[in-house]
């Protein structure tokens, strides 16, 4: 079984409107990445969050550790085109040697 | 700005041709990586280096192989392409412990198509 699970897988949303990105681990999680993607291209890191109950910001998107440290949430404030793409998040299951293993994405498409 | 480049972005070759996917960098980072993401989205790590003259199969198994000879370069190679190699290679290296900074830049990527 997948060890991070993303939900929704995709999902389509009106410009403007507000949404939420989950990623749900199977083990305790030491540290949690978040990527965005464009299509066909590499990835671009966004955040990463260590700490149980951590929470950053990084212009209209905030990302959440939840307190057992198994799930972190990405949500998008008043979505924009600019926000489309695929977002992963990722753990490091290498106790810092930067092994990472990603999750099984989900697909954003923002409508105008 | 992160600077990691992979050669070429786009290459469409027949079976059982070798082939090598190039990736640099040029921020002095030790640790590289190399990943196969499906068309589905998820990306599977097949191999890493944490240093010249170190490389390690990552949790996917693959008929590729790679070289660090040099700290800035880690080519991938196939000796014989199949369909089933078909899919996107990217490359990614880190430098957590010098700067205090924990994420992989990764490179724009390599497209194969084996046909």
């Amino acid at each position: 079984s997948q060890e991070l699970e993303q939900s929704p897988q995709s999902l389509i949303v009106q410009e403007g409107k507000n949404l939420t990105i989950n990623c749900t681990s199977s083990k305790t999680l030491y540290g949690l990445y978040w990527y965005k993607q464009k299509y066909g291209e590499g990835l671009i890191f966004l955040m990463m969050l260590q700490k149980g109950g951590e929470e950053k910001s990084h212009e209209k998107i905030t990302a959440k550790l939840d307190e057992k440290k198994q799930q972190s949430s990405l949500h998008i404030t008043a979505s924009q085109p600019s926000h489309a793409g695929i977002y992963l998040c990722g753990a490091d299951r290498s106790g810092g040697y930067q092994k990472v293993t990603f999750g099984t994405g989900t697909k954003l498409q923002v409508i105008p | 700005e992160a600077d990691i480049y992979q050669t070429p972005r786009y290459l469409v070759i027949g079976t059982g041709k070798k082939i090598t996917l190039e990736c640099s960098q040029t921020m002095g980072h030790d640790k590289m990586y190399w990943y196969q993401q499906d068309p589905g989205m998820e990306l599977h790590l097949i191999h890493y280096s944490y240093g010249v003259n170190s490389t390690e199969k990552g949790d996917l198994s693959s008929e590729s192989t790679v070289s660090r000879i040099r700290t800035e370069h880690f080519p991938l190679t196939l000796e014989s392409a199949r369909p089933s190699h078909t899919s996107q290679y990217l490359c990614a290296s880190s430098d957590p412990l010098g700067r205090g900074r924990y994420e992989q830049y990764f490179g724009p990527g390599t497209r194969l198509t084996v046909t």
